[in-house]
């Protein structure tokens, strides 16, 4: 089965600009992640989408950090304004939908996106 | 709230001989406890997992780990290194039940450094 697929791989941008990272999970999971990973650190969630809705959003920082899944589906993350502390690789995961017995096997990670603010 | 603590930044280890990664973990009940392992500029791979049972589980690549529930302990272990076991990896725990929202909570990592 295809993997979660994750885009741009790397991206580098001016502090106070804006950036979007995007996830496609696979296929049939209805369950979505987004993980922050800061060098040095283990990954932290920022978010957790079952199908289009938020589950666990509560250490996003939502004053820059927005996130949405509107078909179920893909799901875009977006950071409006960067700061150089947002410096990290962006994971996102998926899993079988939450409550069928099936998330206690783990989830699948994507590559991710390293981000790099100057 | 659950935590998840890896006591050693990095662990070296000469090739052929044993390797142990060190996790120790909180939670409330019952844990569901993960191993991952991260190459560089790669995602998160997934090892193996202790749901419940035996408290020896063996996952990918010939890895294992002990699950010790006296000691809240889940140390990864390996008979023989490789030098391709060389990458960071990351002990992770779930609270038990579907309430608990499939969050998993992860170490800080170790960096393993096999040397030939």
């Amino acid at each position: 089965e295809a993997g979660v697929a994750q885009s741009p791989r790397y991206k580098i941008i001016e502090k106070r600009q804006s950036v979007a990272f995007w996830c496609n999970p696979i296929s049939g999971h209805a369950t979505l992640y987004w993980y922050q990973q800061i060098l040095g650190q283990g990954p932290k969630l920022l978010i957790q989408f079952q199908n289009n809705g938020v589950v666990d959003d509560s250490q996003l920082p939502k004053d820059r950090f927005s996130a949405e899944r509107l078909k179920g589906v893909d799901s875009t993350l977006k950071i409006q304004p960067a700061k150089l502390e947002d410096s990290a690789v962006y994971l996102c995961a998926s899993s079988p939908e939450i409550g069928t017995g099936m998330t206690a096997y783990g989830y699948t990670f994507g590559s991710g996106t390293r981000l790099t603010v100057v | 709230a659950q935590s998840v603590a890896q006591p050693e930044d990095q662990v070296n280890v000469a090739e052929g001989n044993p390797l142990t990664v060190k996790c120790t973990y909180s939670v409330s009940g019952n844990p569901y406890l993960f191993w991952y392992v991260q190459y560089p500029n790669r995602g998160l791979q997934f090892l193996l997992k202790y749901i419940t049972g035996d408290n020896l589980v063996k996952g990918s690549y010939g890895f294992e780990a002990e699950f010790n529930k006296s000691q809240t302990s889940f140390h990864l272990k390996k008979p023989s290194a490789l030098v391709s076991d060389s990458a960071l990896y990351f002990c992770a725990v779930r609270a038990p039940g579907e309430a608990a929202g499939n969050k998993l909570t992860f170490g800080g990592g170790t960096r393993v450094l096999v040397k030939p």
